[in-house]
């Protein structure tokens, strides 16, 4: 069974600043899938950035980049220029590409961002 | 708008009752996923479904039910409910073999009192 942790219960960054978000798997697959969710107060999930196993190339979204390190089996998300919205709940999400598609979450990180 | 509804939004009941939560996927989606994530904790898988048949079960008490209807929209049953099982519970929902992770509906939070 696959694992995610997220050592990082709560942190905080000043405005503007930049803050990664650690986060470590544990799989014996090959090929699968990453993701990192952010859940607002609203408590609604939203899709932050994915990335392949099979790709080097770590991914970016606009101020959300990913260090993706395979053999380390890590997955951090950087977040530059935080912004007050960014404060929220952050999710570390495996998913192993098998016929369930299923997505196996880490505990979160509970972001603030102080202005 | 996610596209993925869920209801109703809210729900409050007493220990030892029943109750059912809906989920209507996003147009096009096959894959209905449901999960529970109590306070301030990660999401715990439940069950999947697919259209219209159970794809995966993950940690799902005997007292949780679910299904798929051919419109496939889905239910999740929630019985002889004890004050634990107050949390808020996500449906989810997928193109099949979707890469591209979930669209999550806004969430159902159940308050066992």
């Amino acid at each position: 069974a696959q694992t995610v942790t997220q050592s990082q219960p709560e942190m905080s960054v000043q405005e503007a600043e930049t803050v990664t978000l650690s986060c470590t798997y544990d799989t014996s697959e090959n090929n699968y899938y990453l993701f990192w969710y952010k859940q607002p107060p609203s408590r609604q999930m939203i899709l932050v950035i994915r990335q392949e196993a099979y790709k080097q190339q770590n991914a970016t979204e606009n101020r959300f980049s990913v260090n993706f390190q395979k053999a380390a089996k890590s997955f951090s998300l950087k977040i530059s220029d935080s912004q007050l919205g960014d404060t929220a709940m952050y999710f570390c999400a495996f998913m192993r590409l098998d016929a369930g598609n299923m997505l196996t979450f880490g505990g979160g990180t509970r972001l603030m961002v102080k202005p | 708008d996610s596209g993925v509804t869920q209801t109703p939004k809210h729900l409050i009941t007493a220990t030892g009752q029943r109750v059912t939560l809906r989920c209507s996927p996003r147009s096009g989606d096959l894959s209905v996923y449901w999960y529970q994530q109590s306070l301030d904790q990660g999401l715990q898988f439940l069950i999947q479904y697919y259209n219209g048949e159970e794809r995966a079960k993950g940690n799902i008490l005997e007292r949780f039910s679910a299904q798929q209807f051919p419109d496939l929209h889905s239910e999740l049953n929630l019985s002889s409910l004890e004050l634990g099982d107050s949390a808020l519970y996500f449906c989810a929902s997928s193109r099949d073999r979707s890469l591209y992770g979930y669209t999550f509906g806004s969430g159902t939070r159940l308050t066992v009192v």
